[in-house]
């Protein structure tokens, strides 16, 4: 089965850059979606198709993807953007197709 | 405004069946899937399945087949899931989410969660 690799936690100081991988087999030929989960909430979709914002997603949140690394990458931190993230993808190289998160990255902001 | 409400919580003993629903408003129920993911206290997300709302097309998590049935009732703009058979590892929060067209794309709309407890 396909598995997404992401480092269990990033920290970062507020005004600086924050950027949590997600690493898979050929991720770059997949699309990649990229979910903001804060403790008791709901995740939110932050990033959609490797690099689209959904409607009312601050600019300061973007992402790439290449190779076997996806990268959600958050511009200026806030204190508001600590949280949970998790990469996702859908695997259909298998008989069983099936979507697939990552393990998630905590973002501390110092 | 678009949203996902779902039932409320639930506490079952094990080898007992849970039905959670998700009730859709502000959209075209129709145009879109429902996936369903879990959440273990403490651990991330597991996806559990998806259904198309406009045909009843399903497609379910390996790990879960045979014991998952997902079911939409257009008439109320409302998806369900069944999980049977329940164990203490599925103890967790069960969340609906709105996924445009085919079940690969990125999940927009959550619903709230439901808190399912499986304790004898």
């Amino acid at each position: 089965s396909y598995v997404l690799t992401q480092p269990p936690s990033v920290s970062v100081a507020p005004g600086q850059t924050a950027r949590i991988t997600c690493g898979g087999n050929n991720i770059g030929s997949k699309s990649v979606h990229w979910y903001q989960q804060k403790p008791g909430q709901a995740p939110v979709l932050v990033v959609y198709d490797d690099s689209d914002r959904p409607s009312g997603i601050p600019e300061r949140f973007s992402g790439s993807n290449s190779g076997n690394t996806a990268t959600l990458t958050i511009s200026r931190v806030e204190a508001g953007d600590e949280a949970d993230y998790y990469c996702q993808v859908w695997d259909s190289s298998s008989d069983h197709p099936n979507v697939v998160f990552g393990g998630g990255t905590k973002l501390t902001v110092l | 405004q678009v949203q996902l409400v779902q039932s409320g919580a639930e506490v079952k003993k094990p080898g007992a069946s849970v039905k959670v629903s998700c009730k859709a408003s502000g959209y075209t129920f129709t145009s879109y899937g429902i996936s369903w993911v879990r959440q273990a206290p403490g651990q991330g997300l597991e996806w559990m399945g998806w259904i198309s709302a406009y045909n009843g097309n399903t497609n379910y998590a390996q790990k879960l087949q045979g014991r998952v049935t997902m079911t939409t009732d257009t008439s109320t703009s409302t998806a369900y899931m069944e999980l049977r058979s329940l164990r203490s590892d599925d103890t967790a929060v069960y969340y609906c989410a709105r996924v445009p067209g085919v079940p690969q794309g990125g999940m927009d709309v959550w619903g709230q969660g439901t808190t399912v407890t499986v304790s004898s």
